[in-house]
């Protein structure tokens, strides 16, 4: 079965600073992966996508996350944090090519930027 | 250009009592899945449907929780006799008609909060 690991609950930095947010995954085959944002009590915002190719990902705000697939990893990164961007931030799976399959999702890893 | 819409956004509810939760896709979306978040949990999936069929009820409770996703209308998660650990926000998403890579992203909406007194 597949699943995400998100191994911080929470990452603080200083604004200015490159920050990365850590995902393990778990999951037969070659994966697709996602990173969400979340700010408090709103639904969660798509920020960038590994479906294959490059695997430097850039997505929304300035983030980007690289794939490893000999680490099984894909971290989000930007390298300069904002204070507008503490939120919760998600890590997801999918098994690629699997009919009727949901996004998993990890536990989350609240960032914290201060100023 | 409407995104996801649910609703209520928060509801309240004594044990024993029912809550339903009604959520209408991105238009054009097909499909749609509900989530449960809870504080120390994250976000855990529940059900996948498209109209009139449910695909992946996996992570559904056996008792107590059901869902539909109707020809016409939204789609509801109902929850019977809701007791105090119902308490969360539970989300949902569509996705379009799914490629065939299943590469696509899912498309959130605010949310529902039930509380349960």
């Amino acid at each position: 079965a597949q699943s995400v690991a998100q191994p911080e609950d929470q990452v603080n930095v200083a604004e200015g600073n490159p920050l990365t947010v850590k995902c393990t995954y778990s999951v037969s085959g070659n994966p697709y992966l996602f990173w969400y944002v979340q700010y408090p009590n709103r639904g969660l915002q798509f920020l960038l996508k590994y479906i294959t190719g490059d695997n430097l990902v850039k997505g929304s705000y300035g983030f980007e996350a690289e794939f490893n697939k000999s680490q099984t990893s894909f971290h989000l990164k930007k390298p300069s944090a904002l204070v507008s961007d503490s939120a919760l931030y998600f890590c997801a799976v999918r098994a690629p090519n699997q009919a009727g399959t949901a996004l998993i999702f990890g536990k989350g890893t609240t960032l914290s930027v201060s100023s | 250009n409407a995104g996801v819409m649910q609703n209520p956004r928060h509801l309240v509810r004594r044990r024993g009592q029912e809550a339903r939760l009604r959520c209408s896709p991105m238009k054009g979306h097909s499909h749609v899945y509900w989530y449960r978040q809870l504080p120390e949990e994250g976000l855990k999936f529940m059900v996948y449907l498209q109209k009139e069929n449910i695909i992946d009820e996996s992570g559904m409770p056996k008792e107590r929780f059901s869902a539909e996703f109707p020809k016409e209308g939204p789609s509801i998660l109902r929850i019977q006799q809701v007791v105090r650990g119902d308490s969360a926000a539970y989300f949902c998403a569509s996705s379009p008609i799914r490629d065939r890579g299943n590469t696509g992203e899912l498309f959130f909406g605010e949310g529902s909060r039930l509380t349960v007194l």
